[in-house]
């Protein structure tokens, strides 16, 4: 079965320096990626996947994420932190029966001014 | 946004009485998820449903059962609550399962004392 690991329960970075969540994977067969933001209050919503191709993917609102198949990681990046970045961010690998997501246990991003 | 609405939002209810929490989109998507919230486990996948009548069960089905009779709706229900289902649920939606953009309601926050 796969499954996601993501092993910082809490990410605190000043704001306008880089950020890293970090998450690891594991999947029989080529893993399909995902990650989400949740903000308080509120449902999660897609920020990128990768399916194959290029090792950096490019998402919503400045996100990127780099798939490293030797590492078995999938880890979210941001050159720039804002405070508005604050939220839960779950990482999440596809597999079971119609393409059903595993998620992590989320990772709480908190940016400080 | 797509079109997902969960209904009710906040409920709280007592050990042993039935309950439906009830989701409905109107982005015609064939497929539709329950998944529960709990501090520390992330989200974890209830029942699903790939059509009309057709649901399977996901990783924590145990004392949960769904519905769905139009494409446009899937009912969970507890038929009997226990105190350990309290918990924060979102129903979920994509038109393609491949490309693992699910589409969240705001959640349904569920107390069972």
């Amino acid at each position: 079965a796969q499954s996601v690991a993501q092993p910082e329960d809490q990410v605190n970075v000043a704001e306008g320096n880089p950020l890293t969540v970090k998450c690891t994977y594991s999947v029989s067969g080529n893993p399909y990626l995902f990650w989400y933001v949740q903000y308080p209050n509120r449902g999660l919503q897609f920020l990128l996947k990768y399916i194959t191709g290029d090792n950096l993917v490019k998402g919503s609102y400045g996100f990127e994420a780099e798939f490293n198949k030797s590492q078995t990681s999938f880890h979210l990046k941001k050159p720039s932190a804002l405070v508005s970045d604050s939220a839960l961010y779950f990482c999440a690998v596809e597999g079971g029966g119609y393409s059903t997501l595993t998620f992590g246990k989320g990772t709480m991003l908190l940016v400080s001014p | 946004d797509a079109g997902i609405t969960q209904s009710p939002r906040h409920k709280v209810t007592e050990t042993g009485t039935p309950v439906t929490l009830r989701c409905h989109q109107t982005e015609n998507h064939r497929y539709m998820y329950w998944y529960r919230q709990d501090p520390g486990h992330g989200l974890r996948l209830i029942h699903y449903s790939y059509g009309v009548k057709d649901t399977d069960k996901g990783e924590v089905s145990d004392g949960y059962s769904v519905s769905r009779s139009k494409t446009e709706d899937f009912l969970l229900t507890l038929e009997s609550a226990t105190s350990s289902q309290t918990s924060v649920y979102f129903c979920a939606s994509t038109l393609k399962p491949s490309t693992g953009e699910l589409f969240f309601g705001e959640g349904s926050r569920l107390t069972v004392l």
